[in-house]
């Protein structure tokens, strides 16, 4: 059982270019989300998606585009990266509406943009 | 906005003391409050969900309590060893379909 696989582990970019970072579960998960994490801000959230066709923007999302065409996939795409954009970015995947709703994560991407 | 706070931001523990954290958050349209633990170079794992007002959970050493009508959660270490070096994050829910919103952790250094 993979679990929560999120590619790449690192990248670096120049400013203004273009990139996607993926995010696949196998659990079946309806409930899948992006975050960055910056010292001292914990994980904050881009987008999250709540099912297939279904998505919305988190506390972060100027920058950040996101589709979810299937339950397992979703996407992050940099329309055009900024130095303000170096991170480290983190998939999560959970079930929605029970008690076991905890989240598993993505082994996080090491974003720099030069 | 971040409204779930942890603290204190970091703490220092000899080994086999014990020691306590504090996330609060909104004690309004509450759903669920998240406890993970987060090593370093690692992803953040679950350590507990927490659905009810006096909730109790543990696993080893480690128990959290849930105060859902005043907003706070408390994690208790108990016997710290090394090994329990970790940043620990709270997460609030708010509603079954509501987004989950992390605290910015408590980093835990335990030292022999």
């Amino acid at each position: 059982n993979a679990g929560v696989t999120q590619t790449p582990k690192f990248q670096v970019l120049k400013t203004g270019q273009s990139m996607t970072l993926q995010c696949a579960q196998d659990m079946n998960h309806e409930y899948m989300s992006w975050y960055r994490q910056d010292p001292g801000m914990g994980l904050r959230l881009i987008h999250y998606s709540v099912g297939a066709g279904i998505t919305d923007q988190g506390e972060v999302p100027n920058g950040y585009n996101v589709s979810r065409s299937t339950t397992e996939d979703f996407p992050l795409r940099l329309l055009s990266a900024a130095p303000s954009q170096t991170s480290v970015y983190f998939c999560a995947s959970s079930l929605k509406g029970t008690s076991r709703t905890e989240a598993f994560f993505g082994q996080g991407t090491r974003l720099t943009v030069v | 906005i971040l409204n779930v706070e942890q603290s204190p931001q970091s703490l220092h523990v000899q080994e086999g003391d014990s020691t306590n954290f504090t996330c609060s958050f909104p004690s309004s349209n509450f759903y669920a409050l998240h406890w993970y633990r987060w090593e370093t170079a690692k992803s953040p794992e679950a350590l507990f969900v927490m659905t009810l007002n006096g909730d109790e959970k543990k696993k080893g050493r480690i128990s959290a309590t849930l105060n859902t009508k005043e907003g706070y959660s408390y994690l208790y270490i108990k016997g710290s060893q090394p090994e329990d070096s970790a940043t620990y994050l709270c997460a609030f829910k708010g509603g079954s379909w509501g987004k989950l919103q992390f605290g910015a952790g408590t980093q835990v250094v335990v030292t022999p």
